[in-house]
């Protein structure tokens, strides 16, 4: 399966704990974009990654949140402390070229599923 | 700020007939409409786009029709099948960033 692929797909966290969430962006893919999907609502931006870059972090909280491309390995989103309004179905989509030069879609993994007690 | 909005949360259509689901946005800096299909438990999947120098896109069954000057966009599916049943997202895209509404879920009743 040459996809999106994230990791876990499900993950549970109590309270205060850290929450890390993983995404192996499709192959010859160099741009990776993290969204977050609350229940009962849409997509929302996070962030937009290029290897060893964040180039927009907009849509991250300010706190507790923090995200990663390295040179070697997958993207990762970090969730420190969790709280319970951090459950949410987190989404990570990869594309072959920068997001302003994107006329096609975007490819997006199957989610990971955060629920914290 | 929802600068995609879908106000249909849901829609029911027989099958056989046409499904429009409909999509607002606010900037008009946008350059590029997107339509994402999603099943539940999985991620979203293109389905069709449409750049703002148009103002109609069809693949098969799929037609988006952008009007820019309402800055409205549909998603015509015809003729409707089961397997279309679904949550459809709109999207829309300036610089680096893509905007997503809240999306609308179509039960195709056979």
């Amino acid at each position: 399966n040459a996809g999106v692929m994230q990791n876990p797909r499900h993950l549970v966290r109590r309270r205060g704990q850290e929450a890390r969430l993983r995404c192996s962006p499709m192959k010859g893919h160099s741009h990776v974009y993290w969204y977050r999907q609350l229940p009962e609502e849409g997509l929302k931006f996070m962030v937009y990654l290029q290897k060893e870059n964040i180039i927009d972090e907009s849509g991250m909280p300010k706190e507790r949140f923090s995200a990663e491309f390295p040179k070697e390995g997958p993207s990762i989103l970090r969730i420190q402390q969790v709280v319970r309004g951090d459950s949410a179905a987190y989404f990570c989509a990869s594309s072959p070229r920068p997001a302003s030069q994107v006329t096609g879609e975007l490819f997006f993994g199957e989610g990971s599923r955060l629920t914290v007690l | 700020d929802q600068q995609v909005k879908q106000n249909s949360p849901s829609l029911s259509v027989q099958e056989g007939r046409i499904s429009i689901l409909n999509c607002d946005y606010t900037n008009s800096m946008f350059d590029y409409f997107l339509w994402y299909k999603k099943y539940p438990a999985e991620g979203p999947t293109f389905l069709i786009s449409i750049s703002s120098i148009k103002d109609k896109n069809e693949d098969g069954r799929f037609t988006v029709f952008l009007n820019k000057s309402a800055k409205h966009l549909s998603l015509h599916i015809v003729p409707s099948q089961p397997g279309d049943s679904a949550v459809y997202f709109c999207a829309a895209s300036t610089g680096n960033q893509f905007y997503f509404g809240t999306g609308t879920s179509l039960t195709v009743i056979p």
